[in-house]
């Protein structure tokens, strides 16, 4: 089976900019997560979606925006780009089935995409 | 709010000896997860050992292990017989099941070196 896969692996975009990442989730998960990873603040959660529903969302500005389809892809949206975002950004994907246990809510991890704003 | 910290930003072990990465939690739940995940240089991030706090049998995957103190809310990662290519960014994580996959909450990370 196919991993997370996160396109692109790197981008360069100037303050003002905003900027598309993409995510395709392990086949048969339903749940993808997304992370901004910074050296000073760590792993922080951005939003979650299931069934093309946003069903969780972190502590973020509204710049930051998501959406997922209906083969669960997801795309994460940042507007007006500043030097704060800055990160890697990673995504994640679990098969949430309905146990609950921690095999359904294992998150597998995609490799990131690194983001630089000059 | 769950908290998650790692006192240890960085660490270095010799090959072949064995070492401890500490990480403590905060929550009021009773049951919950807790997962050590490891993020070699340049390379995605994997999961190494899950724990169920229900659970009182401390996990253990191979060569690591873990050391669950629920009263203590204290959650180690002992790596036994280090090899180099445990080099990598451990980070320690809480998750509050049942509830619609809530979002891992992470340390901020423990840098560990495996040295020749």
């Amino acid at each position: 089976k196919a991993g997370v896969t996160q396109t692109p692996r790197y981008l360069i975009k100037t303050r003002g900019q905003q900027v598309t990442l993409s995510c395709s989730p392990i086949s048969g998960h339903r749940s993808v997560s997304w992370y901004q990873q910074t050296p000073g603040q760590g792993l922080q959660f951005l939003f979650e979606y299931f069934s093309e529903t946003q069903r969780n969302k972190g502590n973020f500005p509204g710049r930051f925006s998501g959406r997922q389809f209906s083969n669960s892809r997801s795309e994460m949206n940042v507007s007006t780009l500043e030097l704060g975002d800055s990160a890697l950004y990673l995504c994640a994907s679990s098969p949430d089935r309905t146990s609950g246990g921690p095999l359904d809510n294992e998150q597998f991890f995609g490799p990131g995409t690194r983001l630089t704003v000059l | 709010a769950q908290t998650v910290t790692q006192s240890q930003p960085e660490m270095s072990v010799q090959e072949a000896e064995t070492v401890t990465l500490s990480c403590t939690y905060d929550t009021s739940e009773s049951n919950y997860y807790l997962f050590w995940y490891k993020q070699p240089p340049s390379r995605q991030m994997i999961l190494v050992i899950r724990q169920e706090a229900y659970k009182q049998q401390n996990a253990t995957e191979n060569r690591f292990s873990v050391n669950f103190q629920k009263a203590a809310k204290s959650f180690s990662l002992k790596i036994s017989d280090s090899q180099l290519g445990d080099t990598a960014m451990y980070f320690c994580a809480f998750m509050i099941p049942f509830s619609g996959n809530t979002p891992l909450v992470f340390g901020k990370g423990t840098r560990l070196s495996v040295i020749a």
